[in-house]
């Protein structure tokens, strides 16, 4: 089951210039995480967002939270070519218990020219 | 610093073969997990396991199966692979929920 839909699905861009990933979801969630993977490698994590936050900061990283729209958004600041990767947002479901199971969307890949 | 190995980075089978994937994590996490990953497809939860000796189907076990005799170690076998197993596996182990520890993946071709 696709609980993330991402949107965009590529996205290119100049360096210094900041990027915007949105995700949707579907059900009630108790937090929301985004990773990034760089090609052939495995994910990394960037950020976790819990239900009852709305916007949350890491260096040049602000993630967002809108619960009534089911909906997330990754912005990367003063983006640089080292940037250039997949990000993938991934939601741990309400009532999953502790089972830590997580779903994941589909990805965005994001390219950064120097 | 937080690790999650995985046996192999490449592996090479022919159709029919017994493969086994394997995965250790050195930092006491309760639950692992196995995904593979295609283009276009995103992240697929194929087993997890939330302790030893339990494990749970994720949204695409046919074919596989897992086993988890030890807190650190998780296991992936595919009784009997085909070319449509041709893929990359990623292991992953996370405290009983929070953040996701990823391996750095196998690439595996089933000729």
């Amino acid at each position: 089951s696709q609980q993330g839909e991402e949107d965009p699905q590529a996205l290119s861009i100049q360096e210094g210039e900041n990027a915007t990933m949105n995700c949707s979801y579907k059900t009630s969630i108790n937090n929301l995480q985004w990773y990034r993977q760089n090609s052939g490698r495995g994910l990394v994590h960037l950020i976790l967002i819990r239900s009852n936050e709305r916007e949350k900061h890491s260096g040049r990283l602000r993630v967002t939270l809108d619960t009534s729209k089911k909906s997330s958004s990754l912005l990367i600041t003063a983006s640089r070519a080292a940037d250039t990767a997949s990000y993938f947002c991934a939601t741990d479901a309400a009532g999953s218990g502790n089972t830590g199971k997580l779903i994941f969307g589909q990805g965005t890949t994001l390219q950064v020219k120097p | 610093d937080v690790k999650v190995t995985q046996s192999s980075r490449y592996l090479v089978k022919r159709t029919g073969e017994k493969v086994f994937l394997e995965c250790v994590q050195d930092m006491d996490h309760e639950n692992m997990f196995w995904y593979r990953q295609d283009p276009g497809l995103g992240l697929r939860l194929i087993y997890f396991s939330y302790d030893v000796k339990m494990k749970e189907k994720g949204d695409i076990p046919e074919g596989y199966s897992v086993s988890r005799e030890k807190k650190e170690r998780f296991s992936l076998i595919l009784e009997s692979a085909s070319t449509n197993q041709t893929s990359m596996y990623l292991c992953a182990s996370s405290l009983k929920s929070g953040r996701q520890y990823f391996g750095p993946g196998t690439r595996l071709t089933v000729t």
